[in-house]
């Protein structure tokens, strides 16, 4: 059973370019969030999609947005990249399934470390 | 979500027991109490949840005093493979919600 997979590993971009991110849930799993961490400090929260709509966002510019495809794979989308947006971004899944309402387990990924140069 | 504090960093040596306390002072009623493991370049790893009084897993316990105002997270016999961040949320939940990270603290084990 795969856990949750991202892609790409690394990815170097200018200032100014456009970057997709992309991610593969945990099997069984319907809901994706995305997280974006800097060096040195805790992920935070950019959005949450679950049946293909954003359903919570985080503090982050209208630059960053995403997609839920069909099969719960979710896609994140940097606009006008700048330099600030070096960072780690991590994708986490979870269901809404899960047996214990009160769980806030998610599973996240390795990672996409962005550099914007 | 409740705000927590905790140690920025801790050291310990290999093989000893390692406590890890978060304080969330305005813990609501319906809020849980979460701790992630991270190491570097890799995403947060869930290790133990809980409400109230002792949790315990395979990998560690979770003590939470009658208050809930504080929390620890223990890790028995500690290797250097432990040697992470690890943070402490506190939040109400339902289906998935957003994690509310902090700094965390950075526990290093060493020989």
């Amino acid at each position: 059973d795969a856990g949750v997979t991202q892609s790409p590993t690394h990815l170097i971009k200018t200032r100014g370019q456009q970057v997709t991110l992309r991610c593969s849930p945990k099997s069984g799993h319907d809901t994706v969030s995305w997280y974006q961490q800097a060096l040195g400090q805790g992920p935070q929260f950019i959005f949450q999609y679950y049946e293909e709509e954003e359903r919570q966002r985080g503090n982050f510019p209208d630059r960053f947005s995403g997609h839920q495809f069909p099969n719960y794979s979710s896609e994140l989308n940097v606009n006008a990249l700048l330099l600030g947006d070096s960072a780690l971004y991590l994708c986490a899944s979870s269901s809404t399934r899960q047996a214990n309402p009160g769980s806030w387990e998610q599973y996240f990924g390795p990672g996409t470390r962005l550099t914007v140069t | 979500l409740a705000k927590t504090t905790q140690p920025i960093s801790m050291d310990s040596y290999e093989g000893q027991e390692v406590n890890i306390t978060c304080s969330h002072n305005n813990i609501a009623t319906n809020d849980y109490i979460t701790w992630y493991q991270q190491f570097p370049s890799q995403g947060p790893r869930f290790i133990i949840q809980g409400y109230k009084t002792k949790v315990t897993n395979e990998v560690a316990s979770l003590f939470i005093p009658a208050d809930r105002k504080s929390s620890t997270l223990s890790l028995p016999r500690v290797s250097l493979s432990d040697t992470a961040v690890y943070y402490c949320l506190v939040g109400e939940t339902g289906t998935a919600s957003k994690l509310t990270f902090g700094t965390g603290t950075r526990l290093q084990v060493t020989l």
